[in-house]
């Protein structure tokens, strides 16, 4: 029963498309994030939620838009995708400020 | 602006052949550092979290270290199914920063049978 869920693992789309990413765990974390790993393998922040609610917000373009439905699931939804998007994502969980993160198996996405 | 290298890029070493692997920090104020490692297509999984300097933390054939600026994963009599990359990660102390880890590049270890 895998802990952290990622949907889908790959995905291919073209400039401009809007797309989106889900994320679900099982773990009964209270936070969750989202990294990017871009192509020099740095995994970098984007955002946290801490139940439901935003509580980082990296200088991310505001095409990316995170939703937290409920606690166990953080999607996150990108608008007029752009080449520079490519990269791996990341989602992960952690159950106190400090705690060891789980991790998903990630997303590839590849914009054409 | 915290910051973390790790070195080198990438480690080949025969089965058995024990060596460490280098994360050097600079944060404004650690809280904690944390070592994952990572397979290919995977997400990280962890290994160790470190919190002061001195401290040290063993997992079968991997213990890691901690001074004040630098942290050590040692391997001894590393098997090739100890090839992955293994990523170094520090939390910072700030105000509003203890919520994220700020990653290395990672060491792609493989170790040849």
């Amino acid at each position: 029963d895998t802990a952290v869920s990622q949907t889908p693992k790959y995905l291919v789309t073209q400039m401009g498309n809007d797309k989106s990413i889900k994320c679900e765990q099982n773990l009964g974390h209270d936070t969750m994030y989202w990294y990017k790993q871009d192509s020099k393998k740095f995994l970098k922040i984007m955002f946290s939620y801490n139940n439901k609610e935003l509580i980082i917000n990296e200088t991310v373009p505001n095409r990316f838009s995170p939703k937290s439905p409920d606690k166990a699931h953080l999607n996150l939804h990108i608008n007029s995708l752009e080449l520079g998007d490519s990269a791996v994502y990341f989602c992960a969980t952690g159950s106190y400020e400090g705690s060891p993160l789980h991790f998903g198996n990630g997303t590839r996405l590849t914009v054409t | 602006e915290d910051q973390v290298t790790q070195s080198p890029e990438a480690l080949r070493l025969q089965e058995g052949e024990s060596s460490s692997l280098n994360c050097s920090y600079t944060v404004s104020g650690l809280r904690g550092l944390f070592w994952y490692r990572q397979d290919p297509g995977k997400g990280p999984e962890f290994l160790f979290t470190l919190y002061s300097a001195g401290e040290e933390k063993e997992k079968e054939r991997l213990k890691a270290t901690l001074t004040k600026k630098e942290s050590f994963l040692h391997i001894t009599a590393p098997k090739p199914e100890d090839s992955a990359t293994y990523l170094c990660a520090v939390q910072p102390g700030t105000q509003g920063g203890s919520e994220k880890l700020v990653f290395g590049k990672g060491t792609k270890l493989t170790v040849n049978p």
